[in-house]
């Protein structure tokens, strides 16, 4: 199974700063990484998918890069509604695994 | 608008079963492969079983192989996961979520239904 690895485990930035997510994985999962914004009590919203693309609806300050096994989520000014957890996932090989997440809070 | 609504979830004992259901609506079901994840009380994200678009090709984690199948209905548009010999590691919310078109990413989840294994 790839573990997924992300860091940091929490991010406190303040309104308008630029956060910088990282994930890493066991192995190369070329592109097949997506990133995933979660609030508490709601299910999980698709970000990026293919470790680069946005999904449908998503704002332009958010952004993935990387492949293989080193990739970033940045968000470049963070609005309130972006304080969550983030999750990366990688569907190269079943089982499709997720990591642990970040927490970005407010500083 | 496009929607997937879980129903099922609910308290049981040790070593019984439970069946979720997750009705879909506002896109073509049957086009798309669909997911089970759950995430365990203040824990993280685990996909739990897939099935292929037709219902002909099924995967799912080590941790619930031989104790949960899922399967789908196309003519009704649902999806179902059938969860056997439970134990109060699956206490968790379960999502049922479909597969996008352009690969295995998770477009459209649930609101998610909760499984809580006690005695």
């Amino acid at each position: 199974e790839i573990v997924l690895t992300q860091s940091p485990a929490t991010l406190s930035v303040s309104p308008g700063e630029r956060a910088i997510l990282s994930c890493r994985a066991s192995q190369t999962v070329g592109s097949d990484l997506a990133w995933y914004q979660q609030k508490p009590g709601q299910a999980p919203r698709l970000l990026i998918h293919h470790a680069f693309i946005r999904a449908t609806g998503i704002p332009a300050r958010f952004s993935g890069s990387g492949s293989g096994t080193e990739f970033t989520l940045t968000i470049s000014s963070l609005q309130s509604e972006d304080f969550a957890v983030y999750h990366c996932q990688q569907s190269d090989k079943w089982p499709f695994t997720f990591g642990p997440g970040t927490k970005v809070d407010i500083k | 608008q496009e929607q997937l609504v879980e129903s099922g979830g609910g308290v049981v004992q040790p070593g019984g079963s439970l069946r979720l259901s997750c009705a879909a609506s506002g896109f073509p079901f049957s086009d798309h492969a669909m997911h089970w994840v759950r995430q365990a009380p203040h824990k993280g994200l685990e996909c739990v079983a897939v099935v292929s678009d037709h219902g002909s090709d099924k995967h799912y984690a080590d941790s619930v192989k031989g104790r949960f199948t899922v399967s789908r209905n196309n003519s009704v548009n649902t999806l179902f996961l059938m969860m056997n010999s439970l134990t109060s590691d699956d206490t968790a919310v379960y999502y049922c979520a479909k597969e996008a078109s352009y690969g295995p990413s998770f477009v459209l989840w649930g609101q998610g239904t909760l499984v809580t294994v006690s005695s």
